[in-house]
């Protein structure tokens, strides 16, 4: 079975910290992914990876970014955290099989609260 | 970009009625993962069907991508089954191809 794990389940921070989200795989995907999820607005893209070291923007990458030093890790990383970023925070991975359409696996998630 | 509708929003289904939930999409798709977030968070992979029809259990889903459209089916509902369902077609290609998501149908299934 594919796991995907997340280093917290919750998380509360203050504004202005700087906030690590970490991702791990077991499955030696190539392709990771991080989304975040508010109510009524569904799941949302903010950067992906297809690579080590490779990294592109998504949907909604403004006061995020991401590095990827190894296969199975990628984290996203809050410079400086905002109230608006208080959401659910869902880490992907999936093989590069497929052109890149293969099947994507979740990780629990991780509910962060910035106050 | 692509845009996604889910319908209906919302579903109330007494143990073991039957459903139908539908997801539209806006443009020509490459595939489509079904998915079910418990009330935990945690999403599950339920179908990836870019066309056709295929079943796992009381759950089926079809895709009609010719006419932009996945129907998920669960018959003989219960109450684990509560939670949201999200329908995510993939668009583009190659490196760009990405999910997108419906903003779901959350189903509720009582005693």
């Amino acid at each position: 079975d594919v796991k995907v794990t997340q280093s917290s389940r919750y998380l509360v921070k203050r504004t202005g910290e700087k906030v690590f989200l970490e991702c791990v795989q077991d499955m030696d995907h190539e392709n990771m992914f991080w989304y975040r999820q508010d109510p009524g607005l569904g799941l949302r893209l903010i950067y992906f990876s297809y690579d080590v070291k490779m990294k592109e923007k998504g949907d909604i990458p403004e006061g995020y970014s991401v590095s990827r030093e190894k296969k199975e890790r990628f984290s996203l990383i809050l410079e400086s955290a905002s109230t608006n970023q208080t959401s659910m925070y869902l880490c992907a991975s999936s093989s590069r099989l497929a052109g890149g359409r293969g099947t994507q696996y979740f990780g629990p998630g991780t509910r962060l609260t910035v106050l | 970009g692509i845009q996604v509708e889910q319908s209906p929003p919302d579903l109330i289904l007494q143990e073991g009625a039957n459903s139908t939930l539908r997801c539209n999409f806006s443009d020509s798709v490459n595939n489509l993962q079904w998915f079910h977030q418990n009330p935990w968070g945690q999403l599950i992979n339920l179908f990836y069907i870019p066309s056709g029809t295929k079943q796992n259990g009381r759950l089926s889903a079809t895709t009609v991508a010719t006419e932009r459209y996945s129907l998920l089916y669960i018959s003989s509902s219960q109450t684990t089954d509560s939670g949201v369902y999200f329908c995510a077609p993939f668009a583009g290609t190659g490196t760009a191809s990405k999910l997108t998501f419906g903003t779901g149908t959350r189903l509720q299934v009582t005693l």
